[in-house]
């Protein structure tokens, strides 16, 4: 299995442009969440889904932000429009039935907002 | 609300020397506990997780962690650190009745002298 694969591995744009960023899990896995990892907040959860609608979206950190899961092979995370504030590294994991079960994560895109 | 600490954020040890990275939770509900590593420039790979039964976890790379509920501890070990293992630690809780999400520590980071 390829694993989880995220697109693309590194982004720079300026202030204001919009960004997406795209994630494929794991075939059958039913669950996939975004995570934004900074020095100083660290690793947090923005959004999960579980069979591609969203669980939890108490972590996106304002209507800047937006995910969408439109089939379970695919996901997006869209910044619009972005800020400096947003430079992170932004990893997807997906996994298969619940809490106790591994998550595999893909290996981020890190992401640059001049 | 739920979180995870990690006292320690560097620790360096030689090569060959055993190692203890230290995890507490606050959690108000049974804790599935998990360790993750993360080498540079790539996502978390799961080391070892605890949801029931035996307290003492073996896992990857030679890894065990012991569960300690009177101390809310899940503290990870190994007995002779290789120069490999030089990465960063995440140290993970999560819980049924939160969903399938998990609450990450902040991580620390070992060095390895040889």
């Amino acid at each position: 299995d390829a694993g989880v694969i995220q697109s693309p591995r590194h982004e720079v744009t300026e202030m204001g442009q919009e960004v997406t960023l795209r994630c494929k899990p794991i075939s059958g896995h039913n669950s996939l969440f975004w995570y934004r990892q900074t020095m100083m907040r660290g690793l947090e959860l923005l959004i999960y889904f579980n069979n591609n609608v969203p669980i939890d979206d108490s972590g996106m950190p304002e209507d800047r932000f937006s995910a969408k899961m439109p089939n379970a092979s695919f996901s997006t995370l869209k910044i619009q429009p972005s800020e400096p504030r947003d430079s992170a590294v932004y990893f997807c994991a997906s996994h298969w039935g619940s809490v106790t079960d591994t998550q595999y994560f893909g290996p981020g895109t890190r992401l640059t907002v001049l | 609300a739920q979180s995870v600490t990690q006292p320690d954020i560097h620790i360096t040890v030689s090569e060959g020397a055993s190692l203890e990275l230290r995890c507490n939770y606050s959690y108000g509900a049974t804790p599935y506990l998990f360790w993750y590593v993360q080498s540079p420039g790539q996502g978390l790979q799961l080391l070892l997780k605890y949801f029931s039964g035996d307290t003492l976890v073996q896992g990857i790379k030679g890894f065990e962690a012991e569960f300690k509920r009177s101390q809310s501890s899940f503290n990870l070990r190994k007995p002779s650190v290789h120069w490999s293992d030089a990465a960063e630690y995440f140290c993970a809780v999560g819980a049924k009745e939160y969903g399938n999400k998990l609450v990450f520590g902040a991580g620390t980071i070992l060095r390895v002298k040889s």
